[in-house]
């Protein structure tokens, strides 16, 4: 079974420009999940999806939004870029959501200058 | 709230001998998952194992065991045999229900070195 995959892999910006990010979860997981990973702050949950609906969000401004297609698949979007959005993106996957193991994908390393 | 701590930022281990990582959380959920992730240099997070709260035995998946002492809330990753590819940067994980709201948070995570 195929892994979670996240597309683009690299990704420079410059401020004030927006982005988007995308996310296919393994076959079968309704739930995805998005994370911001800095040297500063370490692994911060942004916000989950389960079955097209935003489940929980984290403590981000509004600038990062995201949505959940019909096939799971996940899009991250962040507006008006600033340099400390400079990070490792992440998107984890799983079938449900109590207690269930999350599975990662190879992320997507965002610079902004 | 919720929380993961993780007291060792660092550690050296030579190849192999056996490692414990350090790890305790606090919950007030009942139901709850703990795991241990690796990430390398590279920036995937690799899932190594899953401890439910629930369980009585501890999990084990080959060179990795988990310590888990729930009245403590303690959950060490324990790795045996150490090899040169163990080196990366590990964290500890847990997973919850409604208080939670069912993310994921993690600790600050243990950078391993191991020795040839």
């Amino acid at each position: 079974k195929a892994g979670v995959t996240q597309t683009p892999r690299y990704l420079i910006k410059t401020r004030g420009q927006q982005v988007t990010l995308s996310c296919s979860p393994i076959s079968g997981h309704r739930s995805v999940s998005w994370y911001q990973q800095t040297p500063g702050q370490g692994l911060q949950f942004l916000f989950e999806y389960f079955s097209e609906t935003q489940r929980n969000k984290g403590n981000f401004p509004g600038r990062f939004s995201g949505r959940q297609f019909s096939n799971s698949r996940s899009e991250m979007n962040v507006s008006t870029l600033e340099l400390g959005d400079s990070a490792l993106y992440l998107c984890a996957s799983s079938v449900r959501r109590l207690q269930e193991t999350q599975y990662f994908g190879p992320g997507t390393r965002l610079l902004v200058l | 709230a919720q929380k993961i701590t993780q007291t060792q930022p660092g550690m050296f281990v030579q190849e192999k001998e056996a490692v414990t990582l350090d790890c305790t959380y606090d919950t007030s959920d009942q139901s709850y998952g703990l795991f241990w992730y690796k990430q390398p240099s590279s920036g995937e997070m690799i899932f190594l194992i899953y401890q439910g709260s629930y369980d009585e035995q501890n999990a084990t998946e080959g060179r990795y065991s988990l310590n888990f002492q729930k009245a403590r809330k303690s959950a060490n990753l324990v790795i045996s045999a150490s090899q040169l590819g163990d080196s990366a940067m590990y964290f500890c994980a847990m997973r919850g229900g409604n208080t939670g709201g069912f993310k994921t948070i993690f600790g600050a995570g243990t950078r391993l070195f191991v020795k040839a």
